[in-house]
């Protein structure tokens, strides 16, 4: 059974980092094949893809947010972890982890955490 | 960057078919994967690769893609299937991102 789980910080402060670790189960991220990526949504609006990291440690990021993010992988522990820099109140939303297919012509999200809503306000 | 648009509501009683459109230049070309998002909960992975559902995903789930335009049919629609609709593709021509659409949501009358 595959079940994903993200925890972080509710609140943070303008200008401060975010740090959110997605802890994963029913799989394993050094499988081949394998990706973990994050994924937000700002409340009543739509999806947004921040990253993604691969079973290889190959990384990619959202081209708008690239300068801002890191992403990195503790795979004996099941764990991926985000950090967002430079945090603002535009970057309140919820912010889910998933599991990542790849096939030949890009990636699906086939498993979903319950997401954590972070809100940014001083 | 390469655009998804859809249609932000569709409605249709029950029993009836729902069809929920994806707009993308040359989407045809492009693998397109659909997901459901009832509020307060999580997205779902209902349609992926154009037209296959994941296991546990009711037949009434299908989907198709061609030229500039990927669609969503949801048939014999049910209370239940209310909910946002996202369509998502991987734009390999954008530092390897992933593109959603703006989201449809879907009203049983």
């Amino acid at each position: 059974q595959v079940t994903l789980r993200e925890s972080g910080p509710a609140l943070v402060k303008p200008t401060q980092t975010l740090t959110l670790t997605c802890t994963f189960s029913g799989f394993s991220l050094s499988t081949s094949g394998m990706c973990v990526s994050w994924i937000r949504q700002p409340p009543g609006k739509a999806l947004e893809w921040l990253a993604r990291i691969h079973w290889d440690d190959d990384k990619s990021y959202s081209t708008s947010l690239k300068t801002r993010l890191t992403i990195s992988k503790d795979t004996s522990r099941n764990q991926v972890v985000l950090t967002m820099t430079s945090m603002d109140p535009v970057d309140t939303a919820t912010y889910y982890c998933a599991r990542t297919r790849m096939t030949a012509v890009g990636h699906y999200f086939d498993y979903w955490g319950q997401g954590t809503l972070v809100t940014v306000s001083s | 960057s390469y655009v998804l648009t859809q249609p932000p509501s569709v409605s249709v009683a029950p029993g009836k078919t729902a069809r929920i459109t994806c707009g993308g230049n040359n989407i045809g070309s492009k693998n397109v994967h659909w997901y459901q998002q009832k509020p307060g909960q999580a997205p779902v992975l209902v349609v992926y690769d154009d037209s296959d559902r994941p296991s546990g995903i009711p037949e009434r789930f299908s989907g198709s893609n061609s030229g500039n335009t990927a669609t969503l049919t949801v048939s014999r629609v049910e209370a239940g299937d209310e909910a946002d609709y996202y369509c998502q593709v991987w734009d390999s021509s954008s530092d390897h991102s992933v593109v959603f659409g703006g989201g449809t949501k879907l009203t049983v009358l």
